[in-house]
């Protein structure tokens, strides 16, 4: 059964406090990870899909890298806006999302 | 580009009525849209896959007759929480896709039933 896991669950830094954020996942036949990012009360904001082990996308503070079982979400020198609940998923099956439970992220200033 | 909306962002309606959130892709024509409903502090439930013009697939356990879904064009689908019942209450979020996995969301739609 294709399934993802996230830790932590939560974790507070204090800004500029670098750290990494986990995203195990067990699927036959990788399609496609996904980084996203949601704010309280809000749809999820995409932010990197990665498709083969190696592989690295970067935004501004964050970078995300895979490999053939996990992915983790780098956060360099965070800032306090980049306090939000980050989410994992892979593609099951033809075309749907199986999501992580999320990392709920705290940027103390 | 890639942007989805949803209206209404919040809705309170009384128990027995129902209730219609339309999602919207913007920029873009959606090949495929999804509903999902997420309770607080938990990940989201998938609830059903619209394609348009085509009937929805729904997930295990998603009541088709109370949650009905239209998906009249590339880049509307539509929503109806029928009989509404205080249990309905939750965060419905639509999303929508391209020719790619990547999936689109929109910002949600807060339903409260009273």
């Amino acid at each position: 059964e294709d399934q993802v896991t996230q830790s932590p669950e939560a974790l507070r830094l204090q800004e500029g406090e670098s750290s990494s954020l986990n995203c195990s996942y067990t699927v036959s036949g990788l399609r496609g990870l996904f980084w996203y990012r949601q704010d309280p009360g809000k749809g999820p904001e995409f932010l990197f899909t990665l498709y083969s082990a190696g592989e690295e996308k970067e935004k501004e503070r964050l970078k995300a890298t895979l490999t053939k079982k996990e992915s983790f979400l780098h956060i360099t020198a965070p800032k306090p806006e980049d306090s939000a609940t980050y989410l994992c998923a892979v593609v099951q099956g033809a075309q749907k999302l199986v999501f992580g439970q999320g990392t709920r992220l705290t940027i103390n200033p | 580009g890639a942007v989805v909306s949803q209206h209404p962002s919040r809705v309170i309606c009384k128990s027995g009525t129902s209730v219609k959130i339309e999602c919207r892709s913007l920029d873009f024509q959606a090949t495929t849209m999804f509903w999902y409903r997420q309770f607080p502090k938990q990940s989201l439930m998938l609830m059903a896959t619209s394609n348009e013009g085509s009937k929805a697939t729904y997930e295990q356990g998603v009541e088709k007759d109370k949650f009905l879904i239209n998906h009249a064009s590339l880049t509307l689908s539509t929503l109806t929480v029928t009989s509404a019942h205080p249990e309905d209450s939750s965060f419905y979020i639509c999303s929508a896709k391209r020719d790619t996995y990547e999936q689109y969301f929109g910002p949600g739609t807060r339903l409260t039933v009273t």
